[in-house]
């Protein structure tokens, strides 16, 4: 069975300063998922990525599949950035996804 | 806005009850997911399915029971709920298997077993 760890458990920073969110899993993998959850529980997906390196404005997200590691950062954060990111993976020829924990990001103004 | 809608949003009911849950879908995607979410826990898989009358069991799959009679539906029961099914239920889907595509989520249903 595939264990996604998540760190830290809970952040807290303040306006603008730059964040990272880490995940590491146990076993192989066909696709590391990055996922949102903001307070009262809409989940959307941010990244779905298998290898290297994925952007999407303030967004950052990179794998490395040797180490079994996955990190998200958060450039220039901003308080509407306060939600529980969630790293899930999918194992080879399995269907559906294995999830961490989730990380709870506040950002203060 | 993935066209995911899940009802209903909540529910509260007694042990011993059935419950049917209902996620329905305007993509038309093949794959279909069931999850349920719980404070220490995360997420976890209960039921998916690839196609009609396709279904497969998850990771915690007791005590639930799935159908997919039609492409946009996928029905989630709870044959006679116990209070350890309180949790709150999300419906996915996505267009590949495996994975290998991004899944959309429904909002969830908010379920509490007295």
């Amino acid at each position: 069975k595939n264990e996604v760890e998540q760190s830290p458990q809970n952040l807290t920073a303040q306006e603008g300063e730059f964040i990272t969110i880490n995940c590491s899993y146990s076993v192989g993998i066909s696709a590391l998922h990055w996922l949102q959850q903001h307070p009262g529980g809409g989940i959307v997906s941010l990244f779905m990525l298998s290898s290297g390196k994925k952007k999407h404005g303030r967004l950052i997200a990179t794998i490395n599949i040797q180490e079994k590691h996955s990190s998200l950062h958060i450039t220039a954060s901003h308080p509407r950035d306060s939600a529980v990111y969630i790293c899930a993976v999918s194992p080879p020829g399995a269907d559906g996804l294995t999830f961490g924990k989730g990380t709870h990001l506040i950002i203060q103004p | 806005d993935a066209g995911i809608t899940q009802s209903p949003r909540h529910k509260v009911t007694e042990t011993g009850t059935p419950v049917t849950l209902r996620c329905h879908q305007t993509e038309n995607h093949r794959y279909m997911y069931w999850y349920r979410q719980d404070p220490g826990h995360g997420l976890r898989l209960i039921h998916y399915s690839y196609g009609v009358k396709d279904t497969d069991k998850g990771e915690v799959s007791d005590g639930y029971s799935v159908s997919r009679s039609k492409t946009e539906d996928f029905l989630l029961t709870l044959e006679s709920a116990t209070s350890s099914q309180t949790s709150v239920y999300f419906c996915a889907i996505s267009l590949r298997d495996r994975g290998l595509s991004e899944q959309y989520f429904g909002p969830g249903t908010r379920l509490t077993v007295t």
